[in-house]
């Protein structure tokens, strides 16, 4: 079946580092792939997606590009800010098997000034 | 404003006491779906609709049935609740074009 798994957190990261979150999936069929970012009390909110390989998603800083020869989608971003403390799940959809939808673990970040 | 809503944001109920949690969404999508989240499992499907009157399992719906009457409901009910489904709960829909999902804010739902 299709799955989801994401780099553990917790990840501590100082103001203006550089992040990396791993994410790899496993799939039956082409999915499209997602990045969600969930704030303290809050749901979760869209923040990337790319639909084919080699489509590269971006938003407000953050990157990740569907790599399908190594079943990928990392999350990065070259400048961390102290907003962007909050727990980051990578997530698929596979419309070819009856939208099956399929989240990771989630990633804890926390970015200290 | 697009948004997915739901009722209650908190709930403290005690085993076997039925209880229903709403969710609408104002978006007119087809798709609708309920997770549970907890520590170290990241969300988990219990329920999702295509459309009206079309309902499917997910990955944890025991315990669980959902209906969907009208498009912007699609609620969560639970027969006989019991600890193990102390949870957060989030209700999503999208549409079948994006699947870009919309997240309700949660019902965080305590069972003792």
């Amino acid at each position: 079946g299709n799955s989801v798994t994401q780099m553990e957190g917790p990840v501590t990261l100082s103001e203006e580092a550089f992040l990396t979150i791993n994410c790899t999936y496993t799939a039956t069929g082409y999915p499209s792939l997602f990045w969600y970012v969930q704030y303290p009390g809050e749901g979760l909110q869209l923040l990337l997606k790319a639909t084919k390989a080699d489509d590269k998603g971006s938003n407000k800083g953050f990157e990740a590009t569907y790599r399908k020869e190594t079943t990928s989608f990392h999350l990065e971003k070259g400048s961390v800010q102290v907003s962007d403390s909050a727990v980051y799940f990578c997530a698929l959809i596979d419309s070819g098997n009856n939208n099956d939808m399929r989240f990771g673990a989630g990633t804890r970040l926390t970015v200290k000034p | 404003e697009a948004q997915v809503t739901q009722n209650p944001r908190y709930l403290i109920t005690v085993t076997g006491k039925k209880l229903t949690v709403t969710c609408s969404q104002n978006m007119n999508h087809e798709y609708m779906s309920w997770y549970r989240q907890d520590p170290g499992l990241g969300l988990r499907q219990i329920y999702y609709s295509m459309n009206v009157e079309v309902t499917d399992k997910g990955d944890v719906p025991e315990g669980y049935k959902v209906s969907r009457k009208e498009k912007r409901n699609f609620p969560l009910i639970l027969e006989s609740p019991s600890p193990n489904q102390t949870s957060l709960y989030f209700c999503a829909s999208s549409s079948p074009l994006t699947y870009e999902q919309y997240f309700g804010p949660g019902t965080r739902l305590t069972v003792t």
